[in-house]
């Protein structure tokens, strides 16, 4: 059974604090992706890898930062967390190869920024 | 620029009733085409793929390249259906371009 778990389902931080969402696959996905979903504006891209210490910006990467250093983590960081960043984050992956490009996703963490 | 375009945020029917949830694209090449479903309190999972051409739990898609559609269907909505639908477009390079999504909702 495919899996991506989320380090955290609910998370509350303060203006200014440093936040690292984890996510973790054990599919062996060369892929994986961090989109915020927030109501009326469905999901947006943050950032996806495509592997191993490589990343691509997204729709909106403006505030973020992301590492991948193992190929079944992909960590998503905001340097200084703001209210506008309160929202739902989801982490995906996928492989063309072993998946036929379907993306899995995880359960998603809901980030609340005061 | 706006890759997927879903028209309706909301949509109720009646139990029994046809539905069909819009879907639109923009995109040059041979687009991969998606939908993906979340019910309430679960993760968002793939419903069907347009290349499978595949029937999933009643619902079918089909690619209109002339209209650049891919609309869901499904002939007869039950109360397990309601739920939010994502419409998605996977081009070269596997970047996933997601709608905004419309929430469906079966009336009994």
């Amino acid at each position: 059974d495919v899996k991506v778990t989320q380090s955290s389902r609910y998370l509350v931080k303060r203006t200014g604090e440093k936040v690292f969402l984890e996510c973790v696959q054990d599919m062996d996905h060369e892929n994986m992706f961090w989109y915020r979903q927030d109501p009326g504006l469905g999901l947006r891209l943050i950032y996806f890898s495509y592997d191993v210490k490589m990343k691509e910006k997204g729709d909106i990467p403006e505030g973020y930062s992301v590492s991948r250093e193992k190929k079944e983590r992909f960590s998503l960081i905001l340097e200084s967390a703001s209210t506008n960043q309160t929202s739902m984050y989801l982490c995906a992956s996928s492989s063309v190869v072993l998946a036929g490009n379907e993306q899995y996703f995880g359960p998603g963490t809901r980030l609340t920024v005061t | 620029a706006q890759r997927v375009t879903q028209p309706e945020k909301l949509l109720s029917v009646f139990k029994g009733a046809p539905v069909e949830l819009k879907c639109n694209y923009s995109y040059s090449g041979s687009p991969e085409l998606f939908w993906y479903v979340q019910y309430s309190r679960q993760r968002l999972q793939l419903l069907l793929r347009h290349i499978s051409r595949e029937s999933i739990k009643g619902f079918t898609a089909d690619l209109n390249k002339g209209e650049t559609s891919f609309h869901l269907k499904k002939p007869f909505a039950q109360e397990e259906d309601s739920a939010m639908y994502y419409c998605a477009l996977s081009r070269p390079g596997n970047q996933f371009y997601f709608g905004t999504g419309t929430s469906l909702t079966v009336i009994p």
